[in-house]
């Protein structure tokens, strides 16, 4: 079966730091471009908006973030492990969502997780 | 960044009716050196993550039932679902992938009159 598992929500001061893991199983991990998602939930409409994006090693590995998240949040994967990672720092109040990671096949996100909640609050 | 404006924001449909969603995007999204448009939609079920339901602007992604169309080219498009069903009481986004960052619609919310 097909799947992503995220995990490593929680609450978290302003300031402060969160490692979120998605887990994937049922498809070939280190092939896939790997993006995170994320889903305000008290906006009107709990819009959707892309993370980042991960490629896959063989494409170079690199990867490519939102503006709103540029040279705070991190992108990772571990191949050995079919893991992808969000690591982020400074986190603010805006940062309070339900993460989602997705896999990205041609720019459309295909294969997607349940998500974690990340709440910024002191 | 490309802005993906959808209309309506809500609309209530009888069960076996027709809705449709527009969705409109601040600049082209279709690419000329292989005519494809950069526009995918996506159904929010309450509870749920996004579940992709058209590629390529009228591809079908595999498993979706045939009362899911997407049309139009350049910077306007449609989903539309032919004969409403309960189970398609949902969120439906819009998303292009034509420039980074992949930008959505606000989502329009379909439910049954």
């Amino acid at each position: 079966e097909v799947q992503l598992v995220e995990s490593g929500g929680g609450l978290v001061n302003p300031g402060g730091s969160l490692r979120l893991s998605c887990a994937a199983s049922g498809f070939t991990f280190n092939d896939a471009w790997m993006s995170w998602v994320r889903q305000v939930r008290q906006a009107p409409g709990k819009g959707l908006e892309w993370v980042g994006r991960i490629k896959s090693k063989i494409n170079g590995g690199t990867a490519d973030y939102a503006a709103p998240v540029k040279g705070r949040f991190t992108i990772s994967r571990d191949d050995s492990k079919n893991t992808l990672y969000l690591q982020m720092n400074s986190l603010k109040t805006e940062d309070t969502a339900l993460y989602y990671c997705a896999t990205d096949y041609r720019g459309s996100f295909e294969i997607w997780g349940q998500g974690t909640m990340v709440t910024v609050s002191s | 960044d490309i802005v993906m404006t959808q209309s309506p924001d809500s609309l209530a449909v009888s069960l076996g009716e027709r809705a449709t969603i527009n969705c409109k995007s601040s600049q082209s999204v279709l690419y000329s050196s292989n005519n494809k448009n950069y526009l995918s939609w996506y159904q929010q079920k309450s509870g749920q993550p996004p579940k992709l339901l058209i590629y390529w602007a009228s591809a079908r992604e595999s498993g979706v039932p045939d009362r899911f169309s997407g049309s139009g080219s350049g910077t306007d498009f449609t989903l539309t679902i032919s004969s409403l069903q309960a189970e398609d009481v949902a969120v439906y986004y819009c998303q292009q992938y034509y420039s980074t960052p992949a930008t959505f619609g606000q989502g329009t919310k379909v439910e049954i009159k």
